[in-house]
């Protein structure tokens, strides 16, 4: 069974901190998303990374992926209280049909 | 928007019943996948259909089934509720053929079995 472990789980900071929250596993994926979910709705896809040591930047997020391509993070830079939600990464292997899901951080930005 | 619909938004029943939860895909994916979240339990694939076939089976229990039709919507059908099954069901579209690839999810059904 694949993995994916999100760290911190639970992250509460003020409104201009900086913040990276990362995605680990043993297994490689031929691509990697991360998502955004706010309470009550459907993820929302925010970016894919798929080349061993890509960096991909969105605005004020940066995500990269592990040059192994086991591994991710995903940095935000002056956290806004817009950001608050829940962060899911999810990998593809490449061979099921299937996403596999991180276990989640929960993000929760105050003024 | 993510172009992929959910109904309805909420269902409350008991226990022993039978429930139908429909999804449409986002114009021209052929893949639609079916997730389970409740909150100890994070974001659980259950099932995936590609142009009306079943591609690929996760944690779905064998009073759970689904279909794809020809127009590409899916039903998810839920028999024989238990309270456990409470949860948000979550419908996800990809136009990718044969791997799952980036994943559009609809807005999901609160299902509360009472």
């Amino acid at each position: 069974t694949q993995l994916l472990e999100q760290s911190p789980q639970f992250l509460s900071i003020q409104e201009g901190e900086n913040l990276t929250v990362y995605c680990n596993s043993s297994s490689v994926f031929s691509s990697l998303q991360w998502y955004r979910q706010e309470p009550g709705e459907g993820p929302v896809l925010l970016v894919t990374v798929v080349t061993g040591g890509e960096v991909k930047k969105l605005k004020r997020l940066t995500f990269q992926f592990g040059d192994a391509r086991k591994d991710s993070s995903l940095h935000i830079t002056a956290a806004q209280t817009g950001d608050t939600g829940l962060y899911l990464c999810a990998g593809d292997t490449g061979t099921a049909s299937k996403l596999t899901f991180g276990t989640g951080t929960r993000l929760q930005v105050t003024l | 928007d993510s172009g992929v619909t959910q109904t309805p938004k909420h269902l409350i029943t008991a226990t022993g019943q039978r429930v139908t939860l429909r999804c449409s895909p986002r114009s021209g994916d052929l893949s639609v996948y079916w997730y389970q979240q409740s909150l100890d339990q994070g974001l659980q694939f259950l099932i995936q259909y590609y142009n009306g076939e079943e591609r690929a089976k996760g944690n779905i229990l064998e009073r759970f089934s689904a279909q794809q039709f020809p127009d590409l919507h899916s039903e998810l059908n839920l028999s024989s509720l238990e309270l456990g099954d409470s949860a948000l069901y979550f419908c996800a579209s990809s136009p990718r053929t044969g791997q799952s690839g980036e994943q559009y999810f609809g807005p999901g059904t609160r299902l509360t079995v009472t």
